[in-house]
C-alpha cells in the first residue's frame, strides 16, 4: 500500500488566493513526522513545513499551514495569498519511527495564474 | 547557506561508462546519508542508505553492484553509477538526516544523462 497519497496531479490557483494541496498517509506507527517540500524546476527540494504526529496544533510557517487531521490520516498543505513564485511541484512526505529516510507522495504541480 | 552539496550538478556520459556523484554534508557530521532517484515527472524514490564505515543498505530492486555507495567519512558519501545505460538517466538527490524531527536536508541534485 502507498504510504503517502497525493490525489491531485495538478492544481491551478489565482494569484493572491489560497489553495489546499491534499495528502493522506498510511502508517501503523504511533509516532511519525509529516513533511511538505517544494520542488521548483531547478530540482532542489525546499523544506516548507513539518508536523509531528503528537503535535496538537497545526503547524504554520509564514504563508504555509498544515491542516492535520490525525483520525483521517490527512495532512493537507494550505498556501495562503499565492504568489507567482509558488508555481512548482509540491511533495508530501512521511518519516516513520526509527527511520531517517522519507517516503514521498507522487506530488502535485501547482500553477499560480496571474 | 547550503547544508548539503552535490557534485556535479549535471553530467552527460556515454553508455557503458561509470559516473561518480559526491554528496557532502557541509555543516555537520553525518553518519547516515540517503540517496534518492527521481525520474522525470515522478516522485523521489529511496535507493539506498549510506552508512559511514559500513556497507550501504539498498532498497529492494536497486542493484548494489551497479550503484556503488561509499561513505568514506562523516561528511562525504559517493554514489557511482557503473556501466551506465540510458535508462539510468535520472535526477539523483542525496539527503542528510540529523535525527531531529524536521532536520532533513537535501542536496541540490545531480542530473545524469546517459547517451
Amino acid at each position: 500500500a502507498q504510504k503517502i497519497t497525493q490525489t491531485q496531479p495538478g492544481m491551478f490557483v489565482q494569484e493572491k488566493e489560497a489553495v489546499t494541496l491534499d495528502c493522506t498517509y498510511d502508517t501503523s506507527d504511533q509516532s511519525y513526522g509529516l513533511f511538505w517540500y517544494k520542488q521548483p524546476s531547478s530540482g532542489e527540494m525546499i523544506f516548507l513545513i513539518y508536523q509531528g504526529s503528537y503535535d496538537e496544533q497545526n503547524a504554520t510557517e509564514g504563508r504555509y499551514s498544515l491542516n492535520f487531521q490525525k483520525a483521517r490520516k490527512s495532512a493537507n498543505l494550505v498556501i495562503s495569498a499565492s504568489q507567482l513564485g509558488d508555481s512548482a511541484m509540491y511533495f508530501c512526505a512521511m518519516r516513520e519511527t526509527g527511520a531517517n529516510n522519507l517516503f514521498f507522495g507522487t506530488g502535485t504541480r501547482l500553477t499560480v495564474i496571474p | 547557506g547550503a547544508v548539503v552539496s552535490q557534485h556535479p550538478s549535471w553530467v552527460i556520459c556515454k553508455s557503458g561508462t561509470s559516473v561518480k556523484i559526491e554528496c557532502r554534508s557541509l555543516d555537520f557530521q553525518a553518519t547516515t546519508m540517503f540517496w534518492y532517484r527521481q525520474f522525470p515527472k515522478q516522485s523521489l524514490m529511496l535507493m539506498a542508505t549510506s552508512n559511514e564505515g559500513s556497507k550501504a543498505t539498498y532498497e529492494q530492486g536497486v542493484e548494489k553492484d551497479k550503484f556503488l555507495i561509499n561513505h568514506a567519512s562523516l561528511t562525504l558519501s559517493t554514489l557511482t553509477v557503473t556501466s551506465a545505460h540510458p535508462e539510468d538517466s535520472s535526477f539523483y538527490i542525496c539527503s542528510v538526516g540529523r535525527g531531529g524531527r524536521n532536520e532533513q536536508y537535501f542536496g541540490p541534485g545531480t542530473r545524469l544523462t546517459v547517451t
